[in-house]
């Protein structure tokens, strides 16, 4: 079983900020990454997918990187609707999710 | 535009068993996708129950195994969930999804469905 581990697990951050949200593998999973975003009472929305391809229709401030084991979700300037929960997920095995970081606005 | 939509009771009995379909529009069940579920306990995170493919195919959590059975009706386009021998611990939104199985986004979940609350209680 491979596990997901996210970080932080919560933020507060401010509009026009820079986020970085952190998911670490605990085994290699080459680029096998996904992103979502799910706010309140909705299902998850992908974000990412490869690791660092952008789905259609997400707004480009959105990007992630990394491979292997460290991955990272990048938010360029911070917009109120972002305030959500987003969760890293891993396609290299059965698929697993990572537990999660709340982001909230300042 | 693809649309997933699930359906069941909302509250099921302890040691019970859990029953939901998901209904897929826009998308025929027979395409090269595996059709999930995944489910998110109150206020907690998300967790991949299982998938089928059209053919029968399926992969179980691990830890679900025991208790859950997925299956597909490629007549009726669409997808089953049952989660047997349910306890409080089960309580959970229960979501359907699309899981893309080629192509660049191979493995994310693409479309969703809106989510149905089940509650185990007697």
């Amino acid at each position: 079983d491979i596990q997901m581990t996210q970080s932080p697990s919560s933020l507060s951050a401010s509009v026009g900020d820079r986020v970085t949200i952190i998911c670490r593998a605990s085994q290699s999973i080459s680029s096998s990454l996904n992103w979502y975003q799910q706010k309140p009472g909705k299902a998850p929305k992908l974000l990412i997918y490869a690791a660092s391809s952008l789905q259609s229709g997400v707004p480009s401030r959105f990007s992630g990187s990394g491979s292997g084991t460290d991955f990272t979700l990048t938010v360029s300037s911070l917009q109120p609707e972002d305030s959500a929960t987003y969760y890293c997920q891993q396609s290299y095995s059965t698929p697993g999710f990572g537990g999660g970081t709340k982001v909230e606005i300042k | 535009q693809v649309q997933l939509q699930e359906s069941g009771p909302g509250l099921v009995k302890p040691s019970g068993t859990l029953s939901l379909t998901c209904t897929v529009s826009g998308d025929s069940i027979s395409s090269n996708n595996w059709w999930s579920w995944v489910r998110q306990p109150p206020g907690k995170g998300l967790e991949w129950i299982g998938e089928i493919y059209h053919s029968g195919s399926s992969n179980y959590n691990p830890s679900l195994k025991s208790r859950v059975t997925i299956s597909v009706d490629k007549s009726k386009n669409h997808f089953s969930l049952k989660l047997s021998s349910v306890t409080a611990a089960d309580t959970a939104i229960y979501y359907c999804g699309r899981k893309r199985n080629s192509g660049s986004n191979s493995g994310a979940f693409d479309i969703w469905g809106q989510g149905t609350m089940v509650t185990v209680s007697s």
